[in-house]
């Protein structure tokens, strides 16, 4: 069956320091990928998503996401984080095959510490 | 432009009554998607209409809950009987293609 896997259910980090949120799926075929932040008693909200094209994709809040397919990788990264990126982060896949139905890794909680 | 709205926010009822939840997609968008969040699980899909049509339900968990997209507008999803393992969070989601989602703030469901 068709996974995903989020290394890491929370992350701490101190404000200015890298943000590294880790995505692995499970397909034999490219899907799409997707990554939601949620906010405290917010909806999801798209950060960034890879179809076809370029695998480095930057995103909204200067996060950014590579599709590595070799290792069925697409990790999320930001250079320095801030206060306002706590928030808990999803990782996405669909395939085009299907409905465009998302399936959805676990949740990452990000910390950040001042 | 309006986003995907829910109602209610919060609901919490008992073991053995109904419940419906409302979703309200974005104007225009055809697609409108039902997933559910229990506690400490991941987010799953529950089911897909197209227009008014249901294309894919192969995420209901069991013939207690029914969906219905009324004209191919808004969407409701009954809960009945409910038990306690239904509790959890009701997100509804909306797209114009399939490559992007618009998700609802969520239902936070209380089955007691």
């Amino acid at each position: 069956a068709q996974s995903v896997t989020q290394l890491g259910s929370h992350v701490s980090v101190s404000e200015g320091a890298l943000v590294l949120l880790r995505c692995n799926y499970s397909s034999s075929v490219p899907p799409y990928l997707f990554w939601y932040v949620q906010y405290p008693n917010q909806g999801l909200q798209l950060l960034l998503k890879y179809t076809t094209g370029a695998t480095l994709v930057k995103g909204i809040n200067g996060f950014e996401a590579e599709f590595k397919k070799s290792e069925t990788s697409f990790h999320l990264t930001k250079p320095s984080a801030h206060m306002s990126d706590a928030a808990e982060y999803f990782c996405a896949v669909s395939y085009s095959s299907n409905t465009g139905k998302l399936i959805f890794g676990q949740g990452t909680t990000l910390q950040v510490k001042p | 432009e309006a986003g995907v709205t829910q109602f209610p926010s919060h609901s919490v009822i008992e073991k053995g009554q109904t419940v419906t939840l409302r979703c309200d997609p974005i104007s225009g968008h055809d697609n409108l998607y039902w997933y559910r969040r229990v506690m400490g699980k991941e987010i799953k899909f529950l089911l897909h209409f197209v227009k008014e049509s249901k294309q894919d339900e192969s995420g209901m968990p069991n013939n207690r809950f029914l969906a219905e997209r009324t004209g191919g507008t808004y969407s409701t999803l009954k809960v009945q009987p409910a038990e306690l393992e239904d509790s959890g969070v009701y997100f509804c989601a909306s797209s114009q293609d399939r490559a992007e989602q618009y998700f609802g703030p969520g239902t936070r469901l209380t089955v007691t």
